[in-house]
């Protein structure tokens, strides 16, 4: 079985420029979230989505957003982009069918510098 | 969703059991214990998770306190690659987020 996809793995942006990650969660899962790790704060959740629907959301500006289709690939977009968005981002993709214990999988996450 | 306390780093000998500590004295009644290891700059795995009975897989242990105030990972014979940083997470059931601490850089040594 396929792992979790995040593509791309690296990308060097401008800041006030805006960029999309994509992830592609292992077939079957219907839950992806999104985290972002930096040294300073470490490994941060973003926001989690759900059958299309955004169903959590971590403490994010709002330039911070994402989407899932219905095939339950997301994607998320940073507007207006900081030197500070310079980051790993990770996708974790969960299946969340049956069971209150699920385990989420990541990706090997996006390397996003911003200068 | 329960805080948790590891020490921020540990030794082990290769080939020994690697016994992790975390401390989730606060935790509730619906919340599950779950660890993550990351290695340098790749995607946190998944290792295991508990309720309240001890767990056991392919890769580890998972042995909770009665109380489950307190779990303890056990990697059984540690190899160089387990060399990592380890997240416990207390996590409530049904909920996908994951809050993650500072963890414990554990260091195997040849």
């Amino acid at each position: 079985k396929a792992g979790v996809t995040q593509t791309p793995r690296y990308l060097i942006k401008t800041r006030g420029q805006q960029v999309t990650l994509s992830c592609s969660p292992i077939s079957g899962h219907r839950s992806v979230s999104w985290y972002q790790q930096t040294p300073g704060q470490g490994l941060q959740f973003l926001f989690e989505y759900f059958s299309e629907t955004q169903r959590n959301k971590g403490n994010f500006p709002g330039r911070f957003s994402g989407r899932q289709f219905s095939n339950s690939r997301s994607e998320m977009n940073v507007s207006t982009l900081e030197l500070g968005d310079s980051a790993l981002y990770l996708c974790a993709s969960s299946w969340t069918g049956q069971g209150m214990d699920t385990e989420a999988f990541f990706g090997q996450g996006t390397r996003l510098t911003v200068v | 969703d329960a805080k948790t306390t590891q020490p921020p780093s540990m030794d082990c000998a290769e080939g020994r059991a690697a016994n992790l500590p975390c401390n989730h004295s606060t935790i509730s009644g619906n919340e599950y214990v779950y660890w993550y290891r990351q290695i340098h700059s790749q995607g946190p795995q998944y290792i295991i998770h508990g309720l309240k009975n001890n767990e056991t897989n392919e890769m580890a242990s998972l042995i909770i306190t009665e109380d489950r105030k307190s779990s303890t990972l056990i990697l059984p014979h540690a190899t160089l690659r387990d060399t990592a940083v380890y997240y416990c997470i207390v996590r409530v059931g049904g909920n996908e987020k994951l809050t993650f601490g500072t963890g414990t850089r554990l260091t195997i040594i040849p």
